[in-house]
């Protein structure tokens, strides 16, 4: 069935500092989906990519819809304390009720 | 705007008793879905609704396993009877009409089972 991998697993880096990670699948998705989960909340939508190429920003965040469609990454620049949380990355699939699959998470620590 | 409500916020339960989770979507929202979360994974899809209809429930374990969307607003989830595997965050989360590449997560019911 269709899968994510996200990599790296966790991160711990220094405040200031720019990370970047990504999202692979053997699966073509429709749609790239960016989220960052907070300790005991639920997902919170940070970046939605819906052309293969496309570039986007939301502030200090910057997503790309990777070209096969079969990857996508994220880069925060210049980290601060609160970027502290879990990021998923989630493909659409294009059926009748577009359906979203989650990858297992990136962890970030930030270091103040 | 109201969030995603959902309650209890934790439950601690036996193996092989029954749990019930309560979800109540932003106002408006027409597709609600319930999600499986364990422990370091990303939330897994159990069912989707579309108004009190069911559109996806692939991944519901359906012998232990049920929910509702009654009169296409609030929903339940239900484990009868639950399982040490079950232990999990479950999270419900609703998308706004035509847009369901935007789901809104509540903050969800974390069920410990012992």
């Amino acid at each position: 069935g269709q899968q994510l991998n996200q990599s790296p697993q966790s991160m711990f880096i220094q405040e200031g500092e720019d990370v970047s990670m990504n999202c692979t699948s053997s699966s073509i998705f429709n749609t790239w989906l960016w989220y960052k989960q907070d300790p005991g909340e639920g997902p919170v939508l940070l970046i939605a990519l819906y052309k293969a190429g496309e570039l986007t920003s939301n502030g200090r965040l910057t997503a790309q819809f990777g070209i096969t469609r079969k990857d996508s990454f994220l880069n925060i620049s210049a980290s601060i304390p609160s970027d502290v949380g879990i990021y998923f990355c989630a493909g659409q699939v294009e059926t009748s009720y577009d359906k979203v699959i989650f990858g297992p998470g990136t962890s970030l620590s930030v270091i103040p | 705007e109201a969030g995603v409500a959902q309650s209890p916020r934790y439950k601690i339960i036996e193996k092989r008793q029954s749990v019930a989770f309560w979800c109540n979507p932003i106002s408006g929202h027409a597709t609600l879905y319930w999600y499986q979360q364990i422990l370091g994974q990303g939330p897994k899809l159990l069912i989707q609704f579309q108004n009190n209809g069911v559109v996806d429930d692939s991944q519901l374990p359906k012998d232990r396993f049920s929910a509702e969307r009654l009169k296409g607003v609030d929903s339940t989830l239900k484990i009868q009877p639950a399982k040490l595997e079950d232990s999990a965050v479950y999270l419900c989360a609703s998308s706004p009409p035509n847009r369901l590449d935007t789901q809104y997560f509540g903050p969800g019911t974390r069920l410990t089972v012992l």
